[in-house]
């Protein structure tokens, strides 16, 4: 099965803090996502990887930054983190001609 | 990009077939349907894809008439562990990534609610 493995499932920040969220797959895909999901707003875009070093904003970048310096690893990074930053953070992969997502099972963030 | 629109909720009953309609008026010639599925405190997964006419698996159906234009998702029987989002993606799975052009769009779902 393929794994994509985020590292903590809950985290709790203060206010103005860099918050590291990271993501590992174990499947060799290409492209990497990370998305942000709020009651009554659903799933939302903040960046995406199709390959190491390449980036791309989605709809809600603002706040946010990413690193993709290995193919298997897709960071979020949180230059200063906010109350409006709390939310669930939901990491995702798909390959090429791929027909489907794999999500990890998500991180929890609270800022407080 | 497709956009879609599910409704925002619907409650069942055990045993019962429920269909979830999906509306997408403005899909391409080559964009495939979409389903996930969520539970709380967890990622959406996978449940059936298709392009047009019936597509059936271990988990549901999927109807899509010949307009294209929208597709039910069938949940046969369904169970209290059925209670979850139910999400419809619609997009070409076939492109990479060079821009937002391959991106696909979550909406808000639809929560199902089973009962006993």
């Amino acid at each position: 099965d393929v794994k994509v493995t985020q590292s903590s499932r809950y985290l709790v920040k203060r206010t103005g803090e860099k918050v590291f969220l990271e993501c590992v797959q174990d499947m060799d895909h290409e492209n990497m996502f990370w998305y942000r999901q709020d009651p009554g707003l659903g799933l939302r875009l903040i960046y995406f990887s199709y390959d190491v070093k390449m980036k791309e904003k989605g709809d809600i970048p603002e706040g946010y930054s990413v690193s993709r310096e290995k193919k298997e690893r897709f960071s979020l990074i949180l230059e200063s983190a906010s109350t409006n930053q709390t939310s669930m953070y939901l990491c995702a992969i798909r390959g090429t001609g791929d027909y489907g997502y794999t999500f990890g099972s998500g991180t929890r963030l609270t800022v407080v | 990009l497709a956009k879609t629109t599910q409704p925002i909720s619907m409650d069942s009953y055990e045993g019962q077939e429920v269909n979830i309609t999906c509306s997408h008026n403005n899909i391409a010639t080559n964009d495939y349907i979409t389903w996930y599925q969520q539970f709380p405190s967890q990622g959406p997964r996978f449940i059936i894809q298709g392009y047009k006419t019936k597509v059936t698996n271990e988990v549901a159906s999927l109807f899509i008439p010949a307009d294209r234009k929208s597709s039910t998702l069938s949940l046969p029987r369904v169970s209290l562990s059925d209670t979850a989002v139910y999400y419809c993606l619609v997009g070409d799975w076939r492109m990479n990534y060079g821009g937002s052009q391959g991106n696909l769009i979550f909406g808000k779902g639809t929560k199902l609610s089973v009962k006993p």
